[in-house]
């Protein structure tokens, strides 16, 4: 089945530089891909979603990429704040009816001010 | 903004007790999930449910029932609770598309 690499699994950067968490999967099928955040004590909060038809989506001083030949989607904090210190996952989901999320395992983000 | 409820927030109870976690969706989707989210392993999906009525078992159902009894609630059964399923379970609702989740109950099994 349908696997999930995320990388890195802790992430730290001083305040206004960018961060990037890539994750990798394994079914070319794969058509829905997500990114959450988890503030500490709280659920997940989705960012973004994109479909497979996309290689590039903005919003909000974040970047998805989705690359289908290497099957990799990445997200990209530009000018990364204190505030952005979470736990991202990524998440996929294939073209089947269940809508079943696959997770990655996550990226503990942490801002230094 | 869709809307996903669950019930309680904190629950710690006794090895071998029974165990009933709440979750409603008041955004009118078909999907609803039950995880469990656990330090090394992500979320990792239990049961999930198409509508009232139904369940599908997900990749970790061992030791769980869930029961969907309307379109808004679906329920996750420990009935046996081990130490294991000491965990931070979610509750999520979607359509094909977007998935929104709950606030999370904390589980203790002692």
């Amino acid at each position: 089945g349908e696997q999930v690499e995320q990388r890195p699994p802790h992430l730290s950067v001083p305040e206004g530089d960018s961060a990037v968490i890539i994750c990798t999967y394994t079914d070319s099928a794969t058509a829905y891909f997500y990114w959450y955040k988890q503030e500490p004590g709280a659920g997940l909060q989705l960012l973004m979603s994109v479909f497979s038809n996309v290689d590039r989506k903005e919003e909000q001083g974040l970047t998805v990429l989705l690359n289908k030949k290497d099957k990799q989607l990445s997200l990209n904090l530009t000018a990364a704040h204190p505030g952005d210190s979470a736990v991202y996952f990524c998440a996929v989901s294939d073209q089947g009816g269940s809508a079943k999320l696959i997770f990655g395992e996550g990226t503990k983000l942490t801002v230094s001010s | 903004e869709a809307a996903v409820t669950q019930s309680p927030r904190n629950k710690v109870t006794v090895t071998g007790g029974n165990v009933t976690l709440s979750c409603r969706q008041t955004n009118s989707h078909n999907y609803m999930y039950w995880y469990r989210q656990d330090t090394g392993h992500g979320l990792r999906l239990i049961h999930y449910s198409y509508g009232a009525g139904n369940l599908q078992i997900g990749d970790v159902p061992d030791g769980y029932k869930a029961t969907r009894t309307t379109q808004e609630d679906f329920f996750l059964l420990l009935e046996l609770a081990s130490p294991s399923q000491t965990s931070l379970y979610f509750c999520a609702s979607s359509d094909v598309g977007d998935e929104y989740f709950g606030p999370g109950t904390r589980l203790t099994v002692l």
